[in-house]
């Protein structure tokens, strides 16, 4: 099983609907957690990242299932500039501090 | 307004060569990374620095040494290139280990 575990996709969806992305980890000791986005043939930057209580920002919405051991990315009124792969990134200090990247879910949105 | 600027930004190289590749980041950061992306693949990790003169091996390792002479800037070596280090090589930088990377905007290597 793979640390961290994304969808690939891709989703299509039209301009206005609302999407929703998980994201499955499998330590449970997992300190900090962030989505990326990152645009074909890009660097990855940060999207936002994910607190326990859930966070909001604009029209994206991040939440942490702890004892599900996932968290969620709700992109609400999609954009045709949100087409984009989105990264699920995991931070975990057992054994060493490590970062660990989802492969990625991929969106288009289409007019 | 640089931030971190990866060069070169694509390269060929024949099986057996050499080459290394320059990071440097003007944000001050303690740490820095070097990362390869594989189709269907997250980002793994090859090596970081957690500062000046310190470097450590991440997921990855085999087949690459890096160096950190100096804060700004660290450097990823592929001495005898295979064609499986055929990657999207991305440098990145944070200020602490759970804060947001920078990232640069990475160089296309082929091995051929």
């Amino acid at each position: 099983r793979k640390e961290v575990e994304q969808d690939p996709g891709p989703f299509n969806v039209p301009e206005g609907a609302t999407v929703a992305f998980n994201c499955t980890y499998s330590n449970s000791a997992s300190q900090s957690f962030f989505w990326y986005r990152q645009d074909c043939r890009k660097e990855p930057k940060l999207l936002m990242s994910v607190y326990s209580s859930g966070n909001e920002d604009g029209r994206f919405t991040a939440q942490l299932n702890r004892a599900s051991q996932y968290i969620s990315l709700l992109i609400r009124d999609s954009k045709l500039s949100d087409s984009a792969t989105y990264l699920c990134v995991v931070n975990t200090n057992t054994g060493g501090f490590k970062t660990i990247f989802g492969a990625g879910t991929r969106l288009f949105v289409k007019a | 307004n640089a931030g971190v600027t990866q060069t070169p930004k694509f390269r060929v190289l024949k099986t057996g060569q050499s080459m290394t590749l320059l990071c440097a980041q003007d944000m001050n950061h303690e740490y820095m990374y070097w990362y390869r992306q594989d189709p269907g693949m997250g980002l793994r990790l090859i090596h970081y620095s957690v500062g000046e003169g310190t470097t450590a091996k991440g997921e990855v390792p085999d087949g690459y040494n890096v160096s950190r002479l100096k804060k700004q800037n660290f450097l990823l070596g592929l001495e005898s290139a295979a064609p499986s280090q055929t990657s999207v090589y991305f440098c990145a930088s944070s200020y602490a280990r759970n804060t947001e990377a920078f990232f640069g905007q990475g160089t296309r290597l082929t091995v051929v």
